[in-house]
């Protein structure tokens, strides 16, 4: 499959514990943040986003945390699981275009 | 499945050569947004088209381009290739009214090799 960043901070787990992965941007003036999931060979999926507005936002088995005073994200995922195994996003958005942070493997241990 | 779709999925080719890298949008999308995403650089983002007209730019070369038609696909051209412009290119496309501060759904990308 393909290798996204050879050299990306990994997170390993064990499966059914919880997740968490950090971020820290960039631009104090950005307003919308996202989480995005890539698995080896595809695109970018989106898992759950966030306006600056808010502190936190809840989905499925995943929350997202914002604290701006420290420019810092974070993505946690409950009881996670095999499928979980991929590469970690977050991205801000000032105003246009989505800026990538470097992303963040996570492996899922059984 | 993002309902972004791209073609072709690999393509390979030589230095100094010319491709078209080709992406629809999901339907009633009006953006559409192109990523460059290597193995050193992470996901760059290259430029961002609304409705026929080119939005924002990011760090796209001045060997590459790209536009976007009436039917609202969108393609990408790259010339004049070197070797480092091997990567995958992803594109992207958002609803409308959400221009760059709403969720960008991406496609499979294509996955370039220059020789």
């Amino acid at each position: 499959g393909e290798s996204v960043g050879l050299h990306l901070p990994t997170l390993s787990v064990q499966e059914g514990d919880n997740s968490i992965i950090n971020c820290a941007y960039s631009n104090s003036a950005s307003d919308y943040f996202i989480w995005y999931k890539q698995e080896s060979g595809k695109g970018p999926q989106f898992i759950i986003d966030i306006r600056s507005n808010m502190d936190k936002r809840q989905g499925q088995r995943v929350t997202v945390l914002l604290n701006k005073t420290v420019k810092h994200l974070s993505l946690q995922i409950a009881a996670t699981q095999p499928g979980d195994s991929a590469v970690y996003f977050c991205a801000e958005s000032p105003r246009r275009a989505l800026t990538f942070g470097s992303g963040t493997r996570l492996q899922v241990q059984p | 499945d993002s309902g972004v779709t791209q073609t072709p999925k690999h393509l390979i080719t030589a230095t100094g050569q010319r491709v078209t890298l080709r992406c629809s949008p999901r339907s009633g999308d009006l953006s559409v947004y192109w990523y460059q995403q290597s193995l050193d650089q992470g996901l760059q983002f290259l430029i961002q088209y609304y409705n026929g007209e080119e939005r924002a730019k990011g760090n796209i070369l001045e060997r590459f381009s790209a536009q976007q038609f009436p039917d609202l696909h969108s393609e990408l051209n790259l010339s004049s290739l070197e070797l480092g412009d091997s990567a995958l290119y992803f594109c992207a496309s958002s609803a409308p009214g959400t221009s760059g501060g709403g969720t960008q759904y991406f496609g499979p990308g294509t996955r370039l090799t220059v020789l």
